[in-house]
Order: structure tokens, then C-alpha cells, then sequence
């Protein structure tokens, strides 16, 4: 089954401890991308990537890093996580991140303490 | 900078009558438009799109999008509501440019009332 997968699915934490969420897609999508969506905001951007080692900030990158060592896996990092990075993160791919539709996981639901 | 804006927060529709949900963007460039549904504790599921031709397109589920280039609008359409229609929709805009940058809007939530 195609599909995008993250783990974890919940995640508590406490300020400063470094975390990592993983992404990985079977479909051999060239873009991936890292979103997060809080309430009044919708979803915004954080990094996507055009193909492996290649990446690029999306609207609200500060915070995070991200990796693209091959080609279905793009895990977010947080090295500091802080409680305004209390959200939920949704990972997605896709054959052109201009031109077609993305599919996305399931979501990471994320309380920084 | 490439933008979406989704002028209502909630949108409520009565079963079987016509539904609307409003977007439009600013782009530099020829638009690629997007809507995306979202239901409760789901990811996104693309709907439909518009990247050139037509300016109606028709998506899953009965939906359609009209896009207007003079207005910069791409507002989404169904002509007849069901119950189930009721989720969380998302406009999202990139462009030709190349860089593969998306931006969705805020979200408006449609309510179909039985």
C-alpha cells in the first residue's frame, strides 16, 4: 500500500531534550516536506526537499533541521525543542512538489513541556 | 512571497444545497492551485487542482474549483451537499518558478447541517 508513515504518532516532551520525528514514503517521491498546523494558522511549511541532499527552508524553518540521505526518508529534528514548538506535524510527498498532489502521513502530535 | 487567504473561518451549508468555499492567492508567476480536505484526526487528501487549461476543474467527490485569473481566486464548489462533506478544507497555491514551495491557507471549516 502506498503510503507516508511518521513515528511517533504522540510525543510529550520537555524543553531543551532533543528530539527526532521520522518520515518515511514507499512511493519513490522525489519531494518531501515537513508541515505544521496549530489553530487560526492552518498548515505552514517548515522545509521541503526537492530530492535527496537537496533542501530548503520553507515559511517558519527556525527551530528545526531536517536531513534527506535518501530518498524515502526526511526525519525532522528539533535540537531544542521549545513549548511554542507544541503542534501537529504532518509529513508529505510527492512526485513534484509544485505540480501534484502530496500525500501525507497521518501526523505527529507534539506537547513540549 | 506567495500567499493564500481563506476569508472564512467556518462555512454552513444546509444538506443538499449548493456549497461555496472561498481562496485566493498572490503569486509571482503562472499559479498552481490545490484544495485539500481534512477529516477529524486525518492527514490531507488532495481534492483536486489546477495547473493550465480549463479554468473549471473537477476533483473527487462531486467537487469542482473555479479558477479566475482576474479575480486570483479558486473557490471551491459542490452542488449539492451531503452530511459528510463536513471536514476542514485547505487551499494551497505554489508556482512555476521551480522552487517547489507550497503555501496552504488557514483552513475553513465547513459545517453541513442535516
Amino acid at each position: 500500500e502506498a503510503q507516508v508513515t511518521q513515528n511517533p504518532r504522540y510525543l510529550i516532551t520537555v524543553t531543551g531534550k532533543k528530539l527526532t520525528v521520522t518520515c518515511s514514503q514507499n512511493m519513490n517521491h522525489e519531494y518531501m516536506s515537513w508541515y505544521r498546523q496549530d489553530p487560526g494558522l492552518g498548515l505552514r511549511q517548515i522545509y521541503y526537499s526537492m530530492n535527496v541532499e537537496v533542501t530548503d527552508k520553507g515559511d517558519v524553518p527556525e527551530g528545526y533541521k531536517v536531513s534527506r540521505k535518501e530518498k524515502r526518508n526526511f526525519p525532522l529534528i528539533l535540537e531544542s525543542p521549545s513549548p511554542n514548538q507544541t503542534s501537529l506535524y504532518f509529513c508529505a510527498s510527492s512526485t513534484d512538489g509544485s505540480v501534484n498532489e502530496q500525500f501525507f502521513g497521518p501526523g505527529t502530535r507534539l506537547t513540549v513541556l | 512571497a506567495q500567499s493564500v487567504a481563506q476569508p472564512e473561518d467556518q462555512v454552513n451549508v444546509a444538506e443538499g444545497n449548493p456549497l461555496t468555499v472561498k481562496c485566493t492567492y498572490s503569486v509571482s508567476g503562472n499559479p498552481y492551485l490545490f484544495w485539500y480536505v481534512q477529516y477529524p484526526n486525518r492527514g490531507l487528501q488532495f481534492l483536486l487542482k489546477y495547473i493550465t487549461g480549463d479554468n473549471l476543474v473537477k476533483g473527487s467527490y462531486g467537487f469542482e474549483a473555479e479558477f479566475n485569473k482576474s479575480q486570483t481566486s479558486f473557490h471551491l464548489k459542490k452542488p449539492s451537499a451531503l452530511v459528510s462533506d463536513s471536514a476542514l478544507y485547505f487551499c494551497a497555491v505554489s508556482n512555476s518558478g521551480g522552487y517547489q514551495k507550497v503555501t496552504f491557507g488557514t483552513g475553513t471549516k465547513l459545517q453541513v447541517i442535516p
